[in-house]
């Protein structure tokens, strides 16, 4: 039971630079989250998605884009990588999205732009 | 909008030391309350949920916490804490909408053996 999956662990990108953080669950969640953890600052939501074609902004969405052609996968792009993008990013997915539902963290991917 | 503070970014105890730490969130409407643990290095995991019936929730690895809703608060407490509870504990709130969580910043807790 793999759960959330996040790709890659860690990714040095210069500035300008694209790239696609992956995130795959195998649990059938049709509630899946980006958020982006910086020091002492919590998470942040940057996007999320309710199912399959389905998705919306979050808190931070600026510079970033996402899509979920599949209920399994949701990446996340960066267009034109910013040294306000290093960070730590987690994906998340949630059954139901429902009051008590928790959400299922991935292993995280820690971006550094220069 | 929901959200959630914690009141103490940085904690250091010594092994046995007993654990208290504050989260208070602000909304008016029916919440449901999470704290996660994120070991260094590691993704986030679920230590506790409340979201109905006894006000005091137990969870893994000796944690607890108690809902007060008059005080908005849900703080979390372990009588004698290890140097294994070396992490960082976020407090969370779900307000029941499609958008997840909102996240307290956070408490860097440190035990020393």
């Amino acid at each position: 039971n793999a759960g959330v999956t996040q790709t890659p662990k860690f990714r040095i990108l210069k500035i300008g630079q694209s790239m696609t953080l992956q995130c795959t669950q195998d649990m059938n969640h049709n509630y899946m989250y980006w958020y982006r953890q910086d020091p002492g600052m919590g998470l942040k939501l940057i996007y999320y998605s309710v199912g399959a074609g389905i998705t919306d902004k979050g808190e931070v969405p600026n510079g970033y884009n996402v899509s979920r052609s599949t209920t399994e996968d949701f990446p996340l792009r960066l267009e034109l990588a910013a040294p306000s993008q290093t960070s730590v990013y987690f994906c998340a997915s949630d059954s139901t999205g429902f009051y008590n539902s928790p959400l299922h963290f991935g292993n995280g991917t820690r971006l550094t732009v220069t | 909008a929901q959200s959630v503070s914690q009141h103490n970014h940085h904690v250091i105890l010594s092994e046995a030391a007993s654990l208290e730490l504050g989260c208070n969130y602000s909304y008016g409407g029916t919440v449901n309350l999470f704290w996660y643990v994120q070991y260094p290095g590691q993704h986030l995991q679920l230590l506790l949920k409340y979201f109905s019936g006894d006000p005091l929730v137990k969870g893994i690895k000796g944690f607890e916490a108690e809902f007060i809703k008059s005080k908005f608060s849900f703080n979390l407490r372990k009588p004698s804490v290890q140097w294994s509870d070396t992490a960082e504990y976020f407090c969370a709130v779900k307000s029941g909408g499609a958008d997840g969580l909102t996240f307290g910043k956070g408490t860097h807790l440190i035990i020393q053996p």
